[in-house]
């Protein structure tokens, strides 16, 4: 079986502080992870994936992820945050069938 | 390069009506994937369709039921409408190559939200 839980439903930083959303996985499967951003009234968009080749990802943005097979985790961080960062991040994995489980999302509030 | 786009944004329905939500692919996509996005719950895999076949479906009754046309647009049909589908649909569409692999990026659109009163 596979499923993601994301540990936090809300974060919030200050501008300017480290950006740290936390993500465990489960698996059957080598995975295939991903992390998605939304933003109010659209729709998703990918920021990252990581698919078994570099353990630390890097995307869009300035975040990155790093992939800790021990740990089954894939936190997504970012060294700065900034107002326009605010939004729903969601991480997702994909067995390798034909579709992505996602988690119930974090929501992240950025302070001026 | 024309991104994915859905219709309608908002849609309200009444209990045990029928309602179909439609979704343009993005450019060149073959495949496109419906998920249902209940309220602060991340979403959820309803279908896949590649080549205008139904390849892989999640954990939804047969009253959800789908189509892809030639130009890779699709159509998502709900019938017997119930108070729980009340969510955002979401269309994807990807690229797949050689067959469906589920790994491909997946660029989403952005939603039609229903709600059933």
């Amino acid at each position: 079986a596979q499923s993601v839980t994301q540990l936090g439903s809300h974060v919030s930083v200050s501008e300017g502080a480290l950006v740290l959303l936390r993500c465990n996985y489960s698996s059957s499967v080598p995975p295939y992870l991903f992390w998605y951003v939304q933003y109010p009234n659209q729709g998703l968009q990918l920021l990252l994936k990581y698919t078994s080749a570099a353990t630390l990802v890097k995307g869009i943005n300035g975040f990155e992820a790093e992939f800790k097979k021990s740990e089954t985790s894939f936190h997504l961080t970012k060294p700065s945050a900034h107002m326009s960062d605010a939004a729903e991040y969601f991480c997702a994995v994909s067995p390798g069938a034909n579709n992505l489980f996602f988690g119930t999302g974090t929501r992240l509030t950025v302070i001026p | 390069e024309t991104g994915v786009t859905q219709s309608p944004t908002h849609l309200i329905k009444t209990r045990g009506q029928q309602v179909t939500l439609r979704c343009s692919s993005q450019s060149g996509h073959n495949t496109v994937s419906w998920y249902q996005q209940a309220l602060g719950q991340g979403p959820q895999f309803i279908f896949q369709y590649y080549r205008e076949e139904e390849n892989g479906r999640g954990n939804f009754p047969p009253r959800f039921s789908g189509l892809q046309f030639p130009n890779y647009s699709s159509e998502l049909n709900v019938n017997a409408l119930e108070l729980d589908d009340s969510a955002l649909y979401l269309c994807a569409s990807s690229l797949e190559g050689s067959g469906p692999t589920g790994r491909d990026e997946q660029f989403f659109g952005p939603g039609t939200r229903l709600t059933v009163l």
